[in-house]
């Protein structure tokens, strides 16, 4: 089974604190995706990534960063928090071999706050 | 660009009795779809994919949905409810690329004893 790992679960930051959040797949899945989830809002795409090195922007990009340095893990960065990141962020990864057939697998995800 | 539109944000149905959770999609070529469901405090798996293969699609835990191009639609249903069924779900769809995929707001799904 393809396992995504998000390192933390929950996190508590500080207002202008530079956050880090990172995720690793074990499936050599190329594409990979950084989502937030919020009551009523459904899931927004962050930014995803299709190879290493390579990033596209989402929906709702403003405030975010990304880094892929390696095929298996993508790094999501806040720069500077702010109380309206406080969020559920989701990890998601899917292979780009009949890739619009594939589902993502998600990471279980970290619920961050942000005060 | 591709949507989904899910009806109802909140469903509550009784333990046995039949669920439904509708979807519909705009897409102007024939859509990937797919249900998710998202337990607390845990991330989304999947439930069941749409193929083209059939347009009955079974899924895990007993769910189902039926694909119906002339409605634009992709309902969920599963005959007889469980109280483990209690969980938030998710309709998406994917773009020709598989480098997008649209999510509907979700419906929580609540069922009672």
């Amino acid at each position: 089974d393809v396992k995504v790992t998000q390192s933390s679960r929950y996190l508590v930051k500080r207002t202008g604190e530079k956050v880090f959040l990172e995720c690793v797949q074990d499936m050599d899945h190329e594409n990979m995706f950084w989502y937030r989830q919020d009551p009523g809002l459904g899931l927004r795409l962050i930014y995803f990534s299709y190879d290493v090195k390579m990033k596209e922007k989402g929906d709702i990009p403003e405030g975010y960063s990304v880094s892929r340095e390696k095929k298996e893990r993508f790094s999501l960065i806040l720069e500077s928090a702010s109380t309206n990141q406080t969020s559920m962020y989701l990890c998601a990864s899917t292979t780009r071999h009949r890739a619009y057939n594939s589902p993502l697998h998600f990471g279980n995800g970290t619920r961050l706050t942000v005060t | 660009a591709q949507s989904v539109t899910q009806l109802g944000s909140h469903v509550s149905v009784s333990e046995g009795a039949l669920v439904l959770l509708r979807c519909n999609y705009s897409s102007s070529v024939p859509p990937y779809l797919f249900w998710y469901v998202q337990y607390p405090n845990q991330g989304l798996q999947l439930l069941l994919k749409y193929t083209s293969a059939a347009t009955l699609v079974k899924g895990i835990n007993g769910f189902e949905a039926e694909f119906k191009k002339s409605e634009t639609s992709f309902h969920l249903t599963k005959p007889s409810a469980h109280m483990s069924d209690a969980a938030e779900y998710f309709c998406a769809v994917s773009s020709n690329t598989g480098n997008q995929f649209y999510f509907g707001t979700g419906t929580s799904l609540t069922v009672i004893p």
